[in-house]
């Protein structure tokens, strides 16, 4: 069975710090992955999507890049955090087969930036 | 681009009531999602909606699609207390082979004794 890894669980950082989050997904190849972001408990943005090895689209202009080094890998990042940059961050993923799939989530990142 | 509107957005209900929540989108689409978020957690898949017409059933919840309309509705049927927690509705559209989520901004549902 898939399974999906999100880490940390829980990041504090100070305003201008770097930012590293990382995503793994096991059990399946070639995964469509995803980053969002979740402000204030509500609603999701896409971030970032990616439909492979260093293919990466940007759905928002900000703060973040993210990178796709290996097949299940996907990470977000930051040179310089801002304290908009706070909340919870999901990475998903699915994959395209014969029927359509929901995307699955990881356990999420909570980034509260101080 | 396409928006998601889900009302309401807070509900409050009393256990053994029925209520709907509705997801109204703005653009052609007939593949819909709802998924179902605790405090604190991730998001878990409820239903996968993919035609017009589509009906799915899970316990106390059933999700309906109208893609003439654009809208899909998420009925509670004698609430109780476990099912409390923020609904999302989720639209899917295709960025040629990329396929990529609108949410709506979710209904939080607090069932009360």
């Amino acid at each position: 069975s898939q399974t999906i890894h999100q880490w940390p669980a829980t990041l504090v950082q100070p305003v201008g710090s770097p930012l590293s989050l990382e995503c793994t997904v096991e059990g399946t190849s070639n995964p469509n992955l995803y980053w969002y972001r979740q402000a204030a408990g509500r609603g999701l943005q896409l971030l970032f999507y990616s439909v492979g090895i260093g293919q990466i689209s940007s759905e928002v202009p900000q703060n973040l890049s993210a990178s796709r080094p290996q097949d299940r890998q996907f990470i977000l990042s930051s040179k310089k955090l801002l304290l908009s940059d706070s909340g919870f961050y999901l990475c998903a993923w699915s994959v395209l087969g014969a029927a359509p799939q929901p995307q699955h989530f990881g356990d999420g990142t909570r980034l509260s930036i101080l | 681009e396409l928006k998601v509107e889900q009302n309401p957005l807070f509900l409050s209900m009393q256990e053994g009531k029925n209520y709907t929540i509705y997801c109204n989108y703005s653009t052609t689409s007939d593949r819909l999602y709802w998924y179902r978020q605790d405090p604190g957690k991730s998001l878990e898949s409820l239903f996968v909606l993919l035609s017009n017409g589509a009906v799915k059933q899970e316990g106390r919840l059933m999700a309906s699609l109208d893609t003439k309309a654009r809208l899909s509705t998420l009925h509670i049927t004698a609430a109780v207390h476990d099912l409390s927690a923020t609904y999302f509705c989720a639209v899917e559209y295709s960025g040629g082979s990329n396929y990529k989520l609108t949410f709506g901004k979710g209904t939080l549902l607090t069932v009360n004794p």
